[in-house]
């Protein structure tokens, strides 16, 4: 099946540092989210992005499709920012449409 | 309103007890899903209902049994549970099963003793 690899495993970032988390897959996708999972469990979706770039704020994605990977940027951190970023892709198999998580980025931002 | 909404927060069961975790979403979404997250590790998938028809069942052990009543609530009914099975359970929804964008809720932290 798909794999989906994130690097880094673990991030330390000082308040107000910028961070480009990296997302990885080894076969062609039919789209791409990225979460973050915030310290008291709740998964947020930050971007769904198959191909291009998009911006919210602080945070901006890059998808290379073609290159198979992703990139999350976080700008001028906040220990708000702290938790673990999940990307997810999705693939199809024999029934049907499947979410395959990458094991996550864990990011904390020290004040 | 871009929300899913689970109850309750927490629970904690012994082996022998029967519970079930609820969860409502109000965004016309014709795909739920149940996950199960261990700490630092992603959610894994166990069941998914398109258009209120399971889809997707995860080789889940019969202790776990799905409910989707309507096409706003899910449910999952909880019996004879074991320790290793303590974890988040995550509801979820799309538009579309697993092609569209993915609205999480706030999970259930389960113990089971």
């Amino acid at each position: 099946g798909i794999q989906v690899e994130q690097s880094p495993p673990d991030l330390i970032l000082q308040e107000g540092a910028n961070s480009t988390l990296r997302c990885n897959f080894s076969d062609s996708v039919n789209n791409l989210q990225w979460f973050h999972q915030n310290p008291w469990g709740q998964l947020i979706n930050l971007f769904y992005i198959p191909s291009g770039t998009k911006q919210n704020g602080r945070l901006s994605a890059t998808t290379v499709a073609t290159e198979r990977y992703s990139l999350l940027y976080i700008s001028s951190s906040q220990t708000t920012d702290s938790g673990v970023y999940f990307c997810a892709v999705t693939t199809t198999m024999e029934y049907g449409n499947k979410l395959v998580f990458g094991a996550g980025t864990i990011l904390r931002v020290k004040s | 309103d871009t929300e899913v909404t689970q109850t309750p927060k927490h629970l904690v069961m012994g082996m022998t007890n029967k519970k079930s975790l609820k969860c409502e979403q109000h965004m016309g979404h014709r795909a739920m899903y149940w996950y199960k997250q261990k700490a630092k590790k992603p959610p894994e998938l166990m069941f998914v209902y398109s258009y209120e028809k399971l889809s997707i069942n995860e080789s889940v052990p019969s202790r776990f049994s799905p409910e989707c009543p309507n096409s706003s609530l899910l449910n999952l009914h909880l019996h004879a549970l074991q320790p290793e099975d303590s974890a988040l359970y995550l509801c979820a929804s799309s538009q579309v099963m697993q092609l569209e964008k993915l609205f999480f809720g706030s999970g259930t932290q389960l113990s089971v003793l």
